[in-house]
């Protein structure tokens, strides 16, 4: 059965540092979104990507996240300069319809110190 | 921004008892969603809901959107010990917050052997 699968499923990293997470959606699906999970929380959207460009972003999608499908088969986030709250796990999901079950990746566990 | 409030937050049965948790929302949603997220892993999809009043069943889990389209609920029957995790509801609303999906609080569930 296919799934979204997403590397590095855990990184490191200092604060101010750049980071990008990658994920492989399904390869049908035309809707790719990126959520996070602060530990012990609810998972919180963050942006939502169709057709090459940004849908919908949420307010904590602020200038230090991007997002980008570099080819026919990744979706990368990018955190410019990661601070020490942006320690989460970050979980891809891709959809075929903007209506349609959306399906999760295992998550990426970032660790800002 | 829209707010779903999960209910029960933990619950601990014994083995074999049926389970029962809601959400509900002051918002309108169009599609409901019911999640089930283990220890360190993605959400995976359980239930998806379309219609107000649809009731939908996967094997021992039911769920329901309700008649008003602000609350749904998810019934295991007959639980078994691998039942145990994170549930989580989750909404959609196009016309109001695109095709983001906006979660619940989470439901811990522990099943005694």
């Amino acid at each position: 059965e296919p799934e979204v699968t997403q590397t590095p499923s855990h990184q490191v990293t200092q604060m101010g540092q750049e980071v990008i997470l990658r994920c492989v959606p399904i390869s049908n699906h035309l809707y790719f979104y990126w959520y996070r999970q602060i530990l012990g929380q609810k998972v919180e959207f963050l942006v939502s990507f169709y057709n090459n460009e940004i849908s919908e972003k949420s307010e904590i999608f602020d200038d230090q996240f991007s997002v980008e499908r570099p080819d026919g088969s990744n979706f990368t986030l990018k955190i410019r300069s990661t601070k020490l709250e942006d320690s989460a796990m970050y979980f891809c999901a891709s959809a075929t319809g903007p209506d349609n079950e959306q399906f999760f990746g295992p998550g990426t566990r970032l660790t800002v110190l | 921004g829209q707010q779903l409030n999960q209910s029960p937050q933990s619950m601990f049965i014994q083995e074999g008892e049926d389970v029962s948790m809601n959400c509900t929302s002051s918002s309108i949603f169009n599609t409901w969603l019911w999640y089930k997220q283990d220890p360190g892993e993605g959400p995976v999809l359980l239930i998806a809901l379309y219609k107000a009043g649809e009731l939908t069943s996967n094997g021992r889990l039911t769920a329901q959107f309700g008649i008003t389209r602000k609350d749904s609920f998810l019934n295991i029957s007959a639980s078994i010990p691998s039942d145990v995790g994170i549930y989580f509801c989750a909404g959609q609303s196009r016309e109001t917050s695109g095709s983001r999906l906006t979660f619940g609080e989470g439901t811990q569930l522990t099943v005694n052997p």
